[in-house]
């Protein structure tokens, strides 16, 4: 069974920084294209940016509202993505998903974890 | 950059049909999928590639897509499928879309 878990949400001031985890299971993570979506209060799903698999180049890339601000790195060995988010703004609050991308079927995002709520307030 | 728009809101009794509708730009030349998000849980994929079901999901769960319009069906609606659906496609321009969102209420 897949399982994704995310953590490290919370209360940050605008400007400040936070750190996400995902942690993957029931996954050849190795191999896994992993996401980040986002859904602010009230509003719809946002895909916010996604990392390939090391053997597909372990490239990053992201919407338009987080480039240059947001980054996505992995660490194999841990089964886990990180997402680190700096000079964060208001509107950046949303429970923040993670997925993974294309693990069973192509340019899907298949599996979902539970989220973790990020909230960028003074 | 590449929208989709859903209906806000669609209202169905048990039992009978709910159609949601995704518009987009020629949207029936991209692969669509379809997600259900219920309040407090992770979204769970119910269509993709337009019309396949992944296992597990039910029958009553169908999709079909055209020109401009995708459309999600549920058939024989039940309590359980109260939630927002979200369509979604991957464009060249924009990456992964979502759609607008639908909210289903089942009277």
């Amino acid at each position: 069974e897949v399982q994704l878990v995310e953590s490290g949400g919370g209360l940050v001031k605008p400007g400040g920084s936070l750190r996400l985890s995902c942690a993957a299971s029931g996954v050849t993570f190795t191999n896994t294209w992993m996401s980040w979506v986002r859904q602010a209060p009230g509003k719809g799903l946002e895909w916010v940016g996604r990392i390939r698999s090391k053997i597909d180049g372990g490239t990053t890339d992201f919407a338009a509202p987080v480039k240059g601000r947001f980054t996505i790195s992995r660490d194999d060995s841990k089964n886990t993505m990180y997402l680190q988010m700096n000079s964060l703004k208001t509107e950046d609050t949303a429970v923040y998903y993670c997925t993974t991308d294309g693990y069973s079927i192509a340019a899907v995002l298949d599996y979902w974890g539970r989220g973790t709520l990020v909230t960028v307030a003074s | 950059s590449y929208v989709l728009t859903q209906p806000p809101s669609v209202s169905v009794a048990p039992g009978q049909t709910a159609k949601i509708t995704c518009g987009g730009n020629n949207i029936g030349s991209k692969n669509v999928h379809w997600y259900q998000k219920k309040p407090g849980q992770a979204p769970v994929l119910v269509v993709y590639d337009d019309s396949d079901r992944p296992s597990g999901i039910p029958e009553r769960f169908s999709g079909s897509s055209s020109g401009n319009t995708a459309t999600l069906t549920i058939s024989r609606v039940e309590a359980g499928d109260e939630a927002d659906y979200y369509c979604q496609v991957w464009d060249s321009s924009s990456d992964y879309v979502f759609g607008t969102g639908t909210k289903v209420t089942v009277l």
